[in-house]
């Protein structure tokens, strides 16, 4: 069975760009979560999605969104992108428990 | 609000056992975990508790839970150089829709 899978691996956007980021869960699984992940942050939630429907959401500015297709695949955007959002953003999903995470995409903003 | 916290570096020989601590705040926690990291990669999860739980063993690693004080911790017996990488200790509610993750603890394995 394919496991979770993030769309870029790397991107390079310049400031003030937005960017769009993809995942597509483990079959059969319909909760997606996102995390981005910095040195100085750790690992902060940013939101989760169960059959279309946002159902948590972290602390992050509206620049973040997000939003979930009926195959179960999740894109997140963030637009007016600041050299703070540089960080590898993770996604996971899950069918229950056990949450399965990609290999992440590392964004650079410069 | 909920937090999640742990030290951010270990160093252990090989052969020896590892002990990674974790403290979080939200006392209605029903699930609690550990992931491991290596470089280049997303999380693997290793292990996980139910807070009604004190302990739990699998293989080389053993889960402690003092849900009194708020205290997870993670001991890796036999400690090998591949089991250097940055171990996440996480909590959360009803299933783990939100998860809260701590900074995680980078394990130095030392041959």
């Amino acid at each position: 069975k394919a496991g979770v899978t993030q769309t870029p691996r790397y991107l390079i956007k310049t400031r003030g760009q937005q960017v769009t980021l993809s995942c597509s869960p483990i079959s059969g699984h319909r909760s997606v979560s996102w995390y981005q992940q910095t040195p100085g942050q750790g690992l902060q939630f940013l939101f989760e999605y169960f059959s279309e429907t946002q159902r948590n959401k972290g602390n992050f500015p509206g620049r973040f969104s997000g939003r979930q297709f009926s195959n179960s695949r999740s894109e997140m955007n963030v637009s007016t992108l600041e050299l703070g959002d540089s960080a590898l953003y993770l996604c996971a999903s899950r069918a229950n428990t056990e949450a399965f995470f990609g290999q992440g995409t590392r964004l650079t903003v410069v | 609000g909920e937090d999640v916290e742990q030290s951010l570096f270990l160093s252990v020989r090989e052969g020896d056992s590892s002990v990674i601590n974790c403290t979080y705040t939200d006392s209605s926690s029903t699930y609690l975990y550990w992931y491991k990291q290596e470089p280049g990669a997303g999380l693997q999860l290793l292990t996980y508790i139910f807070s009604n739980m004190d302990m739990k063993q699998d293989q080389r690693l053993t889960v402690l839970l003092n849900k009194k004080d708020k205290h997870l911790s993670l001991r890796i017996a036999d400690t090998q150089t591949g089991d250097s990488a940055i171990y996440f200790c996480a909590e959360s509610t009803n299933g783990g829709f939100k998860t809260i993750f701590g900074a995680g603890t980078r394990l130095f394995v030392k041959a």
